[in-house]
């Protein structure tokens, strides 16, 4: 059964700084990660995709790696801005269940 | 159009009441999807049509009954709920059920059963 872990689970930060959440996955036949930002009390907003076969995808202040092998995915985010303040969901699709099993989840908080 | 619409955003009923959630999409996605989240916690998956069948069923109560009248709306009907299953029903779809290529999400409905 795939288990998916994000660290940490929440995080503060001033503005301005760069940031790293993660996600780990227990089954790396996976078919691709998505990472979602949610605003309090709101749906999903996807922010970036990847495909088992690439290693990353970039939109704007926002990068994501994949490391199949391994398990894992990183989201980056540059000069962090208060705006960013959200919960931050990764999502892994197995091809073997056709299913898409979340994190735990970020809590993220960028200060003034 | 690039969007999961649902309705009502907010709901609140009684415990012998019936009423519907509704969303829709017109992307051409032929997979849709019914996801339930409490506060804090990452959504859980409900139910699944591919194109408009039922394909998954978590075992949900069957006081939840889905329904997709066509390829771009997914309902969702409600009766004799309990307080517990207050919370945030969200709606998604993908291009297809195996290979979805991402998931877009509505919204959401904020339901609070009394």
């Amino acid at each position: 059964k795939q288990e998916v872990t994000q660290i940490p689970a929440a995080l503060s930060v001033p503005e301005g700084e760069n940031l790293v959440l993660n996600c780990s996955f227990t089954d790396s036949a996976i078919y691709n990660l998505q990472w979602f930002r949610q605003d309090p009390g709101k749906g999903l907003t996807s922010l970036l995709l990847i495909q088992s076969s690439q290693r990353e995808q970039t939109s704007g202040r926002l990068n994501a790696s994949l490391d199949k092998s391994s398990g894992r995915s990183t989201l980056y985010i540059a000069a962090s801005q208060p705006g960013d303040s959200a919960t931050y969901l990764c999502a892994v699709y197995t091809g073997t269940a056709s299913k898409l099993t979340f994190g735990t989840g970020t809590r993220l908080q960028v200060t003034l | 159009d690039t969007e999961v619409t649902q309705t009502p955003k907010h709901l609140v009923m009684g415990m012998t009441n019936k009423k519907s959630l509704k969303c829709e999409q017109h992307m051409g996605h032929r997979a849709m999807y019914w996801y339930k989240q409490k506060a804090k916690k990452p959504p859980e998956l409900m139910f699944v049509y591919s194109y408009e069948k039922l394909s998954i069923n978590e075992s949900v109560p069957s006081r939840f009954s889905p329904e997709c009248p066509n390829s771009s709306l997914l309902n969702l009907h409600l009766h004799a709920l309990q307080p517990e299953d207050s919370a945030l029903y969200l709606c998604a779809s993908s291009l297809s059920r195996t290979e979805p290529y991402g998931y877009t999400f509505g919204s959401g409905t904020r339901l609070t059963v009394v």
